[in-house]
């Protein structure tokens, strides 16, 4: 089972950020947390991942909490290409990545 | 970021006859690569994983004979699906570490059709 909970589906206006939230309150303290992504019948997309730290690169930023039980992806400037279901994933390096639902986000004009 | 392929994007075949898909990291070795399954409106479902060299290690409800998993090299993995049925129809994905890498990079899937 996967060890993550995310919202089923969340709106976005084009052109704001979009702040995607993941619990996963049982992660392990050698576990990243990973952000992948899946437009209509393609293969996921890597978006970012993090252990501890803050990270940003040039698609997301990735906000993960003190405790390390939540985290936040975002956009920060959403587009109409960026509509697709967003995965987070709590695996250790190495490890098998295990999918839950995911969010469908949509991001509308 | 790094590139996986898939081969074929497509395939349809009739029942009963086996169907190979190809998965190749084309800019790096991947020591292991993953194989998963998805069905219309449900998320990835992981299969087995494959270690070049050696074996692959089905997840439990996976049946090893009938989907052949080969990692020859490092950088191509085949999934073998022996006598398809048309239950065995769906997309099929793959994917690939770098060796000692952090991130898995996938492949664009291969939709299985099976008549």
């Amino acid at each position: 089972d996967a060890k993550t909970t995310q919202p089923p589906s969340m709106d976005c206006a084009e052109g704001r950020a979009a702040n995607l939230p993941c619990n996963h309150s049982t992660i392990s303290g050698n576990e990243y947390v990973y952000w992948y992504r899946q437009i209509h019948s393609q293969g996921p997309q890597y978006i970012i991942h993090g252990l501890k730290n803050n990270e940003t690169n040039e698609m997301a930023s990735l906000i993960i909490t003190e405790d390390r039980k939540s985290s936040t992806l975002i956009l920060p400037h959403a587009t109409l290409r960026d509509t697709a279901v967003y995965y987070c994933i709590v695996s250790s390096q190495g490890g098998k990545l295990i999918f839950g639902q995911g969010t469908e986000l949509s991001v509308k004009p | 970021g790094a590139v996986v392929s898939q081969h074929p994007s497509r395939v349809i075949c009739k029942s009963g006859t086996s169907v190979k898909i190809e998965c190749r990291s084309l800019d790096f070795q991947a020591t292991t690569m993953f194989w998963y399954r998805q069905f219309p409106k449900q998320s990835l479902m992981l299969m087995a994983t494959s270690n070049e060299g050696s074996k692959a290690t089905y997840e439990q409800g996976v049946e090893k004979d009938k989907f052949l998993i080969n990692h020859a090299s490092l950088t191509l993995s085949t999934l073998t699906v022996t006598s398809a049925h048309p239950e065995d129809s769906s997309f099929y994905i793959c994917s690939a570490e770098r060796d000692r890498g952090v991130e898995a990079f996938f492949g664009q899937g291969t939709r299985l059709t099976v008549v």
